[in-house]
């Protein structure tokens, strides 16, 4: 498809076990961010990246979220010894360039920490 | 999904009426604005932008007008439609060299037939 894809849709997790998110963004396009979506609230900002440079991981809660994206397209967020407090859904954008353009969302992961 | 709008603003109008959904930023540095439309169960979809060198920018049935003294920014929809029910978000870009945007808590459209 044409737009930014994430998968899984939704994923139930045990505390403590790891997950993995996978985002496949369009085609082409230099910048890739993951935003965190609580329930009722607008997304909030975790991590940057240009190509496959990480310039920016303000964001993430804790040294439990890790993100890569070694080939400069496909991005994985990765969480470790999950918490109740992760359960959100995590949103993944792209944008062709860098700087004041808007972003392009992927329908997002439900994750759910019982 | 719908339990999302318990925690929301929320805007109700009857079909074929203007909307207008308001929204208050933050910092005086933010020089590029997005509003997003967020269906339930769906990622935020662009509707339109305007840069801060502007104060009023018309797209297809909808209007964003842009206050820089009062820090506002609104987003007028005429002619809403039952398509148009969401949570609308409006999004501040505070860097020049990348798109790192803040999201405001967002408002629920609902549209009455």
């Amino acid at each position: 498809g044409a737009g930014v894809s994430q998968s899984p849709r939704y994923k139930v997790a045990k505390r403590g076990q790891d997950v993995a998110l996978r985002c496949d963004p369009i085609s082409g396009h230099v910048s890739l961010f993951w935003y965190q979506q609580a329930l009722g609230q607008g997304p909030e900002f975790l991590t940057y990246f240009q190509n496959e440079a990480q310039l920016d991981k303000s964001g993430l809660p804790s040294d439990r979220f890790f993100a890569e994206r070694p080939e400069g397209s496909v991005s994985t967020l990765k969480i470790q010894r999950t918490q109740q407090e992760d359960s959100a859904v995590y949103l993944c954008a792209s944008s062709p360039r860098q700087g004041n353009e808007k972003l392009f969302f992927g329908s997002g992961t439900q994750l759910s920490v019982l | 999904g719908e339990s999302v709008g318990l925690h929301l603003p929320t805007l109700s109008v009857q079909e074929g009426d203007n909307s207008i959904i308001n929204c208050a930023y933050s910092n005086s540095a933010s020089d590029y604005f997005i509003w997003y439309k967020q269906e339930s169960g769906k990622g935020p979809q662009f509707i339109i932008d305007i840069r801060s060198n502007m104060d009023k920018r018309q797209g297809q049935r909808v209007t964003v007008l842009l206050n820089k003294t009062v820090k506002h920014l609104s987003l007028q929809i005429a002619a809403t439609q039952p398509g148009d029910s969401a949570v609308y978000f409006c999004a501040e870009n505070r860097d020049d060299n990348f798109n790192k945007f803040y999201f405001g808590s967002g408002t629920k459209l609902n549209v009455k037939p």
